[in-house]
């Protein structure tokens, strides 16, 4: 069975800074990996997803990830934090052929001014 | 793309009482889920409910406190059963299609 761990649930950066979330996944078969994003009282929103085509992965309001197998890692980057950034953000893998989603624990992201 | 909507969008309901959430989908779709977000935490996959079959329950979940219907291809409901205040959630449908979507939520206070 698939799943992922977030590696840190919390993590504050300042405004303009740098924005790395990690999330590793394990998975016995080519994984879909996902970044989703919940802002505070909303529902889920797909910020970007991984489906086995371009290991680099551009998603919406500035975000990117990498897939790189040889270290199980599916990392949400963005290179400058805006305060609207500060929200919930999950991490979830399918299988290939498997139909559920599981989520990582989520991370918290804080945008200091 | 699917739109996903839940009914009701929040309840508060007293212990030892059961409540049940709808979920209506605008397209027809074969798989669905459900899931809870505890307070603070992250969403866990309760069930899976494929038209035509069973729910297929996670472990630690159980039909007799999560029944689920699916009697279409556009709806499911699933009930929390004689509830306490630790079944305080928000209780989310989702579906797949080319993608996955996730409805607005349920939040659930039992007092």
């Amino acid at each position: 069975a698939q799943s992922v761990t977030q590696l840190g649930s919390h993590v504050s950066v300042s405004e303009g800074a740098l924005v790395l979330l990690r999330c590793n996944y394990s998975s016995s078969v080519p994984p879909y990996l996902f970044w989703y994003v919940q802002y505070p009282n909303q529902g889920l929103q797909l910020l970007l997803k991984y489906t086995s085509a371009a290991t680099l992965v551009k998603g919406i309001n500035g975000f990117e990830a990498e897939f790189k197998k040889s270290e199980t890692s599916f990392h949400l980057t963005k290179p400058s934090a805006h305060m609207s950034d500060a929200a919930e953000y999950f991490c979830a893998v399918t299988g290939y052929n498997n139909n559920d989603m599981r989520f990582g624990a989520g991370t918290r992201l804080t945008v200091k001014p | 793309s699917a739109v996903i909507s839940q009914k009701p969008s929040r309840d508060i309901c007293q212990r030892g009482t059961s409540l049940t959430i709808q979920c209506q989908v605008d397209s027809q779709v074969t798989m669905m889920f459900w899931y809870r977000q505890q307070p603070g935490q992250s969403l866990t996959l309760i069930a899976t409910a494929n038209q035509g079959s069973e729910a297929t329950y996670e472990s630690g979940f159980v039909i007799d406190k999560f029944p689920i219907s699916r009697p279409n291809l556009t709806f499911s409901t699933l009930t929390v059963s004689n509830m306490s205040p630790e079944d305080s959630s928000i209780y989310l449908c989702s579906v797949r299609t080319a993608e996955q979507f996730f409805g607005p939520g349920t939040r659930l206070t039992v007092l």
